[in-house]
C-alpha cells in the first residue's frame, strides 16, 4: 500500500488551455475525493465518488471542470480554458465508505499554476 | 451550511513547551465528527486526532489532545512536549456524522516550533 498518488505533481499552462490532473487512491478504497487549496486557505470540497458514481458536485465546480472515475479505481480531474483564478493545490483523497469514522487519506496534491 | 473557524492564522511555540490551536464551528446536526489534520510543508496532509460529537471523552493521541466543548461549538488542540517536527498548518476539519460525506475545512494556523 503506497498511499493515495497523484499526477503530476506540478503543472505550468498558458491561460485558456486545458489540463488533466490524476489521482490514485489507496486501493480498495471506495470513496475517492476532490479538494481545491488556493494561498492561505484551507482544502475547499470539489466532488467526490463512490465507486464509479458521481455522488455530489460542490458549487465551485464550475461547467470547465469535470471529473471522472471510469472503472471506480483512479480519477482524472479536468480543467477546460483555464483561468488565472484556477491555479491552486488540488487535492485527492481517498477512504472506505463502510465506516462513519474514516479519516480521508490525502494524496501530495498537485498544484497548478495558470499563466 | 456547515462552517469552521480558524482564528489563529500563525502561532509560534517553544521547543518542549505547550501549546493550544483554536476552532470553532457552526452546524444545527447532532451527529458530526471532527478532526485536526496537520499539513507539513511541501508534504501531504496527515491526520493528527478526531473526536466523535457523541462521545464527552476528550479524544487524546499521544502528545496531542483535544478539548471539545460541543454546547460551545468549540474544538481546540493542544500540543504537548512540541517538537520541531509539530512545525506545519493545521486544519480544523468537520464532516457530518450521515456517511463519509466531504470535509469542511477551516482557513488553518501555521505553527511555528522555535529550538
Amino acid at each position: 500500500d503506497t498511499g493515495v498518488s497523484q499526477d503530476p505533481r506540478h503543472k505550468i499552462t498558458k491561460r485558456g488551455q486545458n489540463v488533466t490532473f490524476r489521482c490514485d487512491p489507496i486501493s480498495e478504497h471506495n470513496r475517492l475525493y476532490w479538494y481545491r487549496q488556493t494561498l492561505g486557505q484551507g482544502p475547499e470540497f470539489l466532488t467526490y465518488f463512490q465507486n464509479e458514481a458521481q455522488l455530489e458536485k460542490s458549487r465551485l465546480l464550475s461547467d470547465r471542470f469535470s471529473a471522472e472515475r471510469p472503472k471506480g479505481s483512479f480519477s482524472t480531474l479536468e480543467i477546460q480554458r483555464t483561468e488565472q483564478g484556477d491555479s491552486a493545490m488540488y487535492l485527492c483523497a481517498s477512504n472506505p465508505w463502510d465506516r462513519d469514522d474514516n479519516e480521508q487519506f490525502f494524496g501530495p496534491g498537485t498544484r497548478l499554476t495558470v499563466l | 451550511a456547515q462552517t469552521v473557524t480558524q482564528s489563529q492564522p500563525e502561532m509560534s511555540v517553544q521547543e518542549a513547551e505547550t501549546v493550544t490551536l483554536s476552532c470553532t464551528y457552526d452546524t444545527s446536526e447532532s451527529d458530526y465528527y471532527l478532526f485536526w489534520y496537520k499539513q507539513p510543508p511541501s508534504r501531504q496532509m496527515i491526520l493528527v486526532i478526531r473526536q466523535e460529537a457523541y462521545k464527552q471523552q476528550n479524544a487524546t493521541e499521544n502528545r496531542f489532545s483535544v478539548n471539545f466543548q460541543k454546547a460551545a461549538k468549540s474544538f481546540s488542540l493542544k500540543i504537548s512536549d512540541s517538537q520541531l517536527g509539530d512545525a506545519a498548518m493545521y486544519f480544523c476539519a468537520y464532516r457530518s456524522g450521515s456517511g463519509n460525506t466531504p470535509l469542511v475545512f477551516g482557513k488553518g494556523t501555521r505553527l511555528s516550533v522555535i529550538a
